[in-house]
């Protein structure tokens, strides 16, 4: 989807290095995800943000850190990169809607970063 | 915690066939049921959705249907079209954020 953006789109690195992966969206959406999708292991959460002063972890946050600077962006690091860490990685942007569930709303993911760590 | 099976991990079908992919779930506290379409070097998009209180969705040539009872919710594809080729992915959720099955590669052949 066009209204958000994952920069870089490609990336490589060495094993110790500290790198960034950011994420912009357009949409006026709150919520905000980090995943991360590996052949065969579908999509798993890394991180999510509900807002910009709400940082939870989801179910492989070890490793990974994350910023949620405003509304807009939402940042993921690697402190020191590894070689299992290679994977793509997608944000995610969701926005509540009123009468649905907690976690009902549809997810809008970006592009994608190909992340290779040598 | 909330987990999802899902199978086949790849299927192929003939143009005009029908594919059915199956997903199967443990937490009884799950109630949102979505389906999401990734095509080849794009992020996963939403295709169709269905919520406890409903048994099955339809959206042109797409179905959805939950047997809450056996735990268990599936995808159908009617009259199956090449651009139909892709991965896609059950999730759920209930009391924590969506959980996806690891995917299914659906290839139609001309």
């Amino acid at each position: 989807d066009a209204d958000v953006t994952q920069t870089p789109r490609n990336r490589i690195t060495k094993t110790g290095k500290r790198i960034m992966l950011e994420c912009s969206q357009t949409k006026g959406h709150d919520r905000m995800y980090w995943y991360r999708q590996d052949p065969g292991l579908g999509l798993r959460l890394i991180y999510y943000s509900f807002d910009v002063k709400d940082i939870n972890k989801g179910e492989i946050s070890d490793g990974y850190s994350v910023s949620r600077q405003a509304q807009a962006k939402f940042s993921l690091s690697l402190e020191s990169a590894i070689p299992n860490q290679t994977a793509l990685y997608f944000c995610a942007t969701s926005a509540r809607k009123a009468g649905q569930g907690r976690y009902q709303e549809t997810q809008y993911f970006g592009p994608g970063t190909r992340l290779l760590v040598l | 915690g909330e987990n999802v099976e899902q199978h086949p991990s790849t299927l192929s079908v003939q143009e005009g066939d029908s594919a059915v992919i199956k997903c199967t779930y443990s937490d009884s506290a799950s109630n949102y049921f979505p389906w999401y379409k990734q095509e080849l070097g794009k992020g996963p998009q939403l295709i169709i959705d269905i919520r406890s209180n409903v048994g099955e969705k339809k959206d042109q040539r797409i179905a959805v249907t939950l047997n809450k009872t056996a735990k268990h919710f599936s995808l159908h594809i009617t009259e199956t079209q090449p651009e139909d080729s892709a991965v896609y992915f059950c999730a759920l959720s209930g009391n924590t954020p969506l959980v996806f099955g690891k995917g299914t590669r659906l290839s139609v052949i001309a």
